[in-house]
């Protein structure tokens, strides 16, 4: 089965409303990636969060290795953070491949 | 900031023609890998290298080849296209293990 499971799969926002997007694994891990993917576009990392939390402007990724699960919170929200948010864990038994959660879609109406 | 570069960006073929997707990275990485994107399907590993010369088999290997001709140089082929190929493909590097940068993709019909 999916080792990575990304939830909720979809998140629909009113500008200024926090999100919280969840990523959960079946394996163990070195380190959990949170990515953003612009409509139709690249990916840009966001975190690379071993374990912990970490802040970025807006954004805070909490990662607890032991409950196997990672979040990527999201404060304010802006209508151009409206795009798909992607995990992806570096396994412990293979840290040359990731394996990647499916996404979760987030639009932010204005 | 990283660079990856890939082209074409845009790319329509028929079925049995070849197609060459280029990749190229300025940090000096040595980890660069071929993802495809489907919907549903999330980012799939095609192929990856951790230096020239070096090839290593993905997760859906099958009828793509590639090859690491530099270090900063990795390139996908088609040699029969197919499609089921049909996808939006990228190319990400990467120092060693860690950080993961990407090209802004390169997008394949195949007609």
């Amino acid at each position: 089965g999916q080792q990575v499971q990304q939830s909720p799969a979809s998140l629909v926002l009113q500008e200024g409303e926090n999100a919280e997007l969840q990523c959960n694994f079946s394996t163990s891990l070195n380190s959990m990636q949170w990515f953003y993917q612009r409509p139709g576009g690249s990916l840009v990392s966001l975190f690379y969060n071993p374990s912990g939390t970490k802040h970025s402007g807006r954004l805070t990724s909490t990662t607890v290795i032991k409950e196997r699960r990672s979040s990527l919170h999201i404060s304010s929200s802006q209508t151009t953070d409206s795009g798909t948010y992607l995990c992806a864990l570096e396994d412990v038994g293979d840290n040359s491949k990731l394996i990647w959660g499916l996404g979760t879609s987030l639009v932010v109406n204005p | 900031e990283a660079a990856v570069t890939q082209s074409p960006r845009n790319k329509v073929t028929v079925t049995g023609g070849n197609v060459t997707l280029s990749c190229r990275q300025t940090n000096s990485h040595n980890y660069m890998y071929w993802y495809r994107q489907d919907t549903g399907h999330g980012l799939r590993l095609i192929h990856y290298s951790y230096g020239a010369g070096n090839l290593q088999i993905g997760d859906v290997p099958d009828g793509y080849k590639a090859t690491r001709t530099t270090q900063e140089d990795f390139f996908l082929l088609l040699e029969l296209a197919s499609p089921s190929q049909t996808s939006l493909y990228f190319c990400a590097s990467t120092p060693n293990t860690g950080q993961l940068y990407f090209g802004e993709g390169s997008k394949l019909t195949v007609l």
